[in-house]
């Protein structure tokens, strides 16, 4: 079966330090990744998508970046957080049957202090 | 610009109430609208529509979608505390979004709270 992992769960970062989050995919092959931040209020927005190695794409203008170095990992960074950065990240990924089949990671809660 | 609207934002009721969540839309190219259930953490899938006018059942959750009016409804009925969760609505925009399986534009979410 299928199972997505996205670590770590909760993370205090000072403003300008770098920030890595990691999510990987197990149990199948080529999936579409996505990367979603929930801001208090704001509902989920995405980030970043990918339906590829090396292929992403950009929704919103950030301080954010994602690569895909494997089929199956999805990477978010950034070189430096801002206060603004602050929230709850969601890792997701989509197969060929649509988004009926669509997981979540269980999420990080990132607070940029 | 595409958009999810959800209403209302936050809703307390008391067990046993029935609810109804409201979910209208605007997208270019709508393919489906799903509904999840955010408790803690990650989402979890309730229900998927496409068609208008056919009602998904799950238990004491169901849904139903009007595409000539662009919105979908979620009824929950008996509540119980554990249906205290925010309650997410997302449509498919489809191809806008490149690949082959669209990207879900998510409401801000319903917060339902159930007290006993």
């Amino acid at each position: 079966s299928q199972t997505i992992h996205q670590w770590p769960a909760t993370l205090v970062q000072p403003v300008g330090s770098p920030l890595s989050l990691e999510c990987t995919v197990e149990g199948t092959s080529n999936p579409n990744l996505y990367w979603y931040r929930q801001a208090a209020g704001r509902g989920l927005q995405l980030l970043f998508y990918s339906v590829g190695i090396g292929q992403i794409s950009s929704e919103v203008p950030q301080n954010l970046s994602a690569s895909r170095p494997q089929d199956r990992q999805f990477i978010l960074s950034s070189k430096k957080l801002l206060l603004s950065d602050s929230g709850f990240y969601l890792c997701a990924w989509s197969g060929e049957q649509g988004w009926t089949e669509a997981f979540f990671g269980q999420g990080t809660r990132l607070t940029v202090v | 610009e595409d958009k999810v609207v959800q209403s209302p934002l936050s809703l307390v009721v008391h067990e046993g109430d029935t609810v109804t969540l409201n979910c209208s839309y605007e997208v270019t190219n709508f393919r489906s609208l799903l509904w999840y259930k955010q408790e803690k953490k990650a989402p979890t899938f309730l229900f998927m529509l496409t068609s208008s006018g056919i009602e998904k059942k799950s238990g004491r959750l169901s849904s139903i979608l009007d595409k000539k009016e662009l919105f979908s409804i979620l009824n929950i009925t008996a509540t119980q505390t554990g249906d205290s969760a925010i309650y997410l609505c997302a449509v498919d925009a489809g191809e806008n979004y490149g690949g082959s399986q669209g990207n879900l534009i998510f409401g801000k979410g319903t917060k339902l709270s159930v007290k006993p």
